[in-house]
């Protein structure tokens, strides 16, 4: 099925550990993102990439860095994991223009303990 | 970036037609108003968009004045699997890349 796949689904890591996020779509999508969505709040733009080769930093993005890989591809890695990263991580892509909006991947659930 | 305000929550029977509105004081002249659902461990689901007028779809209608300022979405007819948090956004409607500004939404919670 298309769409936008992530992995893992949920993470739990010790304070200081280091992880990648990753996520895949497959529409051809040129633009990705990544979203973190906190309890009771609405989702915050961490980084997002416009298009292969190019990302930028949106809202929330200290402690994080992210690689787009190619087209398909988009990671978002945690250097050295803190408490205040708790939250669930969205990946979306959306087409060449705003048509038909987002499209949002399951999201990964991360505790750092 | 276009701030958005909309009820926090809202309570509806099955059955009844659910009517959302949102408030879009600085929306800017080329984007969309689109609205999106969100259930309970999921990623948010894109529903409906508009630019003007109404607008409607297999899902809901999207109502929007011709001042743009506001827009209201209505669901027919609600079911329990209905219950979820709808956000209305403005999105930007010309090619290339746009953020959406997420605000807290409206959690729709449907009785039975």
């Amino acid at each position: 099925n298309a769409g936008v796949t992530q992995t893992p689904k949920f993470q739990v890591l010790k304070t200081g550990q280091s992880m990648t996020l990753q996520c895949a779509q497959d529409m051809n999508h040129n633009s990705m993102y990544w979203y973190r969505q906190d309890p009771g709040m609405g989702l915050r733009l961490i980084y997002y990439s416009a298009s292969e080769g190019t990302t930028d930093k949106g809202e929330v993005p200290n402690g994080y860095n992210v690689s787009r890989l190619n087209k398909r591809e988009f990671s978002l890695r945690l250097e050295s994991a803190a408490p205040s990263q708790t939250s669930v991580y969205f990946c979306a892509s959306h087409p060449p223009t705003g048509d038909y909006g987002y499209t949002f991947g399951s999201g990964t659930r991360l505790t750092v303990v | 970036l276009a701030k958005t305000t909309q009820p926090i929550s809202m309570d509806s029977y099955e059955g009844q037609e659910v009517n959302i509105t949102c408030g879009h004081n600085n929306i800017a002249t080329n984007d969309y108003i689109t609205w999106y659902q969100q259930f309970p461990s999921q990623g948010p689901r894109f529903i409906i968009q508009g630019y003007k007028t109404k607008v409607t779809n297999e899902v809901a209608s999207l109502f929007i004045p011709a001042d743009r300022k506001s827009s209201t979405l209505s669901l027919p007819r609600v079911s329990l699997s209905d219950t979820a948090v709808y956000y209305c956004l403005g999105a930007y409607s010309g090619a290339g890349s746009y953020q959406l500004t997420f605000g807290k939404g409206t959690k729709l919670s449907v009785i039975p």
